[in-house]
């Protein structure tokens, strides 16, 4: 099984320039989310999905989009990268919102923003 | 203030050693519970979900104490192979899910 695909491992972009971080999952989970790790913070929501048609902002949205036209597609879109967005970006589901459904995540895109 | 709170370390540990981490959580409508192992330069992995009763799963055993708001994981007889950093992870709504910044661990030869 793939479990959770993320699309591409590494990226390095100048400022301004757009980009869109792709993730695929064939596990028919309803749920799906971004998250970003940096040094000392642990792991931060961007945006989440409970399902196809419906996305939410989590902890730190600015400067990130989001659709989720498929059950299986949730991509990321940064509309003008920054410095600051300069991470390493999981994108993570789960089978549903019970309480003992957990986080799979994949295998992560580094990003540079230069 | 932060929703979860950890030791950051590192701990180092010889082999064979028993190790313990303990996370707090600032929400007490919090409802799930979980302990993720990240090895550098990779994605977090479940180790295991925490129940209300505590659980086991062969060396590792994660207790929850609501009253006082944290998780805890024990990890018996340490292998190499546990060096990792540990991250707790907690949720209120199921949607929005909290990350601390880790515990490393480093086992000892």
């Amino acid at each position: 099984n793939a479990g959770v695909t993320q699309t591409p491992k590494f990226q390095v972009l100048k400022t301004g320039q757009s980009m869109t971080l792709q993730c695929a999952q064939d596990m028919n989970h309803e749920y799906m989310s971004w998250y970003r790790q940096d040094p000392g913070m642990g792991l931060r929501l961007i945006h989440y999905s409970v399902g196809a048609g419906i996305t939410d902002q989590g902890e730190v949205p600015n400067g990130y989009n989001v659709s989720r036209s498929t059950t299986e597609d949730f991509p990321l879109r940064l509309l003008s990268a920054a410095p600051s967005q300069t991470s390493v970006y999981f994108c993570a589901s789960r089978k549903d919102r019970g309480n003992n459904s957990p986080l799979h995540f994949g295998n992560g895109t580094r990003l540079t923003v230069t | 203030r932060k929703e979860v709170e950890q030791d950051p370390g590192p701990f180092n540990v010889p082999e064979g050693a028993t190790v313990a981490f303990n996370c707090t959580y600032s929400n007490s409508a919090s409802q799930s519970f979980f302990w993720y192992r990240q090895d550098c330069r990779k994605e977090p992995k479940l180790l295991m979900s925490v129940y209300s009763s505590g659980n086991e799963d062969g060396r590792f055993t994660a207790q929850l104490n609501r009253a006082s708001q944290y998780i805890s994981l024990l990890i018996r007889d340490s292998k190499l192979s546990d060096s990792a950093t540990y991250l707790c992870v907690v949720s209120v709504t199921g949607n929005q899910f909290y990350f601390g910044t880790g515990t490393s661990l480093t086992v000892i030869p």
